[in-house]
């Protein structure tokens, strides 16, 4: 059971260019997250869905867009990345409902130079 | 949104138990405490949660003060893997039926052999 698995683990980017982080898991989750953290910071929420073909705003959602096409799968989207955006991406999914906690998967690097 | 506070950093020594204290002034009734730890980078690592009342589990126990305004977690037989940052969570009613976690900064435990 590999749980919440991310793709790419390390990237580096130049300023304006574009890509897309995939979170994937297994566990037939309907909730799915994406976090980010910076250094010396706890995570912040930048979107969520609480289900295939729905997306919410969390915290820090500017700059970024994210697609869940597919209930194991959460895309999130850098259009046109930045050097603010330089951090450390967790995903994270949970069942719905109440008292469920959110799994996480090992992180996604990113650096935009 | 309920914000927590937490030492920046303890140590504990190995064998003994390790007591991570957590101040959430501001909770509201219906606000749950969650407990997180992070190993080096990877991702956050579910311990334990709960609402009013004390709870234990293989991993730790979380002793929740009566007013709800502060929280311990108590490691009983702190091991050198111990050693991590933890987070103490409180998770807030986000919109579309679902819930979000709001992290602080962490208390980086470090386990003395």
């Amino acid at each position: 059971n590999a749980g919440v698995t991310q793709t790419p683990k390390f990237r580096v980017l130049k300023t304006g260019q574009s890509m897309t982080l995939l979170c994937a898991q297994d566990m037939n989750h309907e909730y799915m997250y994406w976090y980010r953290q910076d250094p010396g910071m706890g995570l912040r929420l930048i979107h969520y869905s609480v289900g295939e073909g729905t997306t919410a705003k969390g915290e820090v959602p500017d700059g970024y867009n994210v697609s869940r096409l597919k209930k194991q799968n959460f895309l999130l989207g850098l259009e046109s990345a930045a050097p603010s955006q330089t951090s450390v991406y967790f995903c994270a999914s949970s069942w719905a409902g109440n008292n469920q906690p959110q799994h996480f998967g090992d992180g996604t690097r990113l650096s935009i130079l | 949104d309920a914000k927590t506070t937490q030492p920046t950093s303890m140590d504990c020594a190995e064998g003994r138990a390790a007591n991570l204290p957590c101040n959430h002034s501001t909770i509201s009734g219906n606000e749950y405490v969650y407990w997180y730890r992070q190993i080096h980078s990877q991702g956050p690592q579910y311990i334990i949660h709960g609402l009013k009342n004390n709870e234990t589990n293989e991993m730790a126990s979380l002793i929740i003060t009566e007013d709800r305004k502060s929280s311990t977690l108590i490691l009983p037989h702190a091991t050198l893997r111990d050693t991590a940052v933890y987070y103490c969570i409180v998770r807030v009613v986000s919109g579309q039926g679902t819930y979000k976690y709001i992290f602080g900064t962490g208390t980086r435990l470090k386990v003395l052999a």
